[in-house]
C-alpha cells in the first residue's frame, strides 16, 4: 500500500539555520503531497501542499517539490526562527488527481531550534 | 473563521467503558475524516464520511462506529474501551470544491484508566 517516510529526529538546530526535512513516498497512483505542523498540545496544520509532479509549495518561507522521478518532497527553509519549534509530518492524499482522500503520515520529525 | 470544532477536549474513562467524540465540521464542508494519534505516533486515518455516507474505512476497531449527521456534524463511539485506545483523536473536514485540504480540530484527547 502507499506510505510515507521521513527522516528521523528530532532535528535541532540554531536560529537561522538552513532546515532540510526528508520525505520520501511510495504510492500506486498520482497522490497529492502535504506537510503538516503540530504545535505542542495542538492539532496539525496544513503548512503547504502540492498535487502534481513538478508543483512547489511554498509557505511561511518553507517550500517542497513533488518529485517523482525520485518519489520525494523535502522540506526546506532557508533560516529557521524559535518559533518554528514543531514537529513536521509529511503526508499523501490516496485519492488521485486531486481527488482528495485519506492522509496517510509519515511518522513525523521533532524540529528544535535553539535561539 | 471558523474551524473544526470537537468535544470534549480532554475526556477520562475506565477500561471497559463507552465514550463519545463529537466533530463539528467548517460549515459548508461535507466530508469528515477521523485520526488516532498514539503517544509519538502519526495519525492513523480511521474512517471518513462524505454526504452522511461512509466513504472509506480504515484500522477502526469493530468496537467503535461513526456516523454523521444530517447537520454533517459526525460522532464515533467508542465501546469496550482498552488501555490502548489512549491517543488523541482528531476530526479533519473538506469541502467538494477543495478536497485536497483537510482542515484539522484541535483533538480529544482520550485516556483510558
Amino acid at each position: 500500500g502507499d506510505s510515507v517516510t521521513q527522516m528521523e529526529g528530532p532535528v535541532t538546530l540554531s536560529e537561522e539555520a538552513f532546515l532540510t526535512i526528508n520525505c520520501t513516498y511510495t504510492a500506486t497512483g498520482y497522490p497529492s503531497l502535504f506537510w503538516y505542523v503540530q504545535y505542542p498540545g495542538e492539532g496539525l496544520q496544513l503548512l503547504l501542499k502540492a498535487t502534481k509532479a513538478d508543483d512547489k509549495g511554498s509557505n511561511k518561507g518553507f517550500e517542497a517539490t513533488y518529485r517523482k522521478e525520485t518519489t520525494s518532497f523535502h522540506l526546506e527553509k532557508g533560516s529557521v526562527q524559535v518559533s518554528d519549534s514543531a514537529v513536521y509530518f509529511c503526508a499523501l492524499s490516496d485519492g488521485d488527481y486531486n481527488q482528495g482522500g485519506k492522509l496517510i503520515f509519515g511518522q513525523g520529525t521533532e524540529l528544535s531550534v535553539k535561539p | 473563521a471558523a474551524g473544526v470544532i470537537q468535544s470534549p477536549r480532554h475526556l477520562i474513562k475506565e477500561k471497559r467503558e463507552t465514550a463519545t467524540l463529537k466533530c463539528y465540521p467548517i460549515p459548508r464542508h461535507d466530508t469528515v475524516y477521523w485520526y488516532q494519534q498514539g503517544p509519538g505516533q502519526d495519525p492513523q486515518f480511521l474512517i471518513s464520511f462524505y454526504e452522511k455516507m461512509q466513504s472509506d474505512k480504515g484500522s477502526i476497531p469493530d468496537r467503535f462506529s461513526a456516523q454523521q449527521f444530517s447537520d454533517y456534524h459526525s460522532e464515533l463511539n467508542m465501546s469496550s474501551l482498552e488501555l490502548g485506545d489512549s491517543a488523541l483523536y482528531f476530526c479533519a473536514s473538506s469541502d467538494e470544491q477543495r478536497y485536497n485540504e483537510q482542515f484539522f480540530g484541535p483533538g480529544t484527547r482520550l485516556t483510558v484508566l
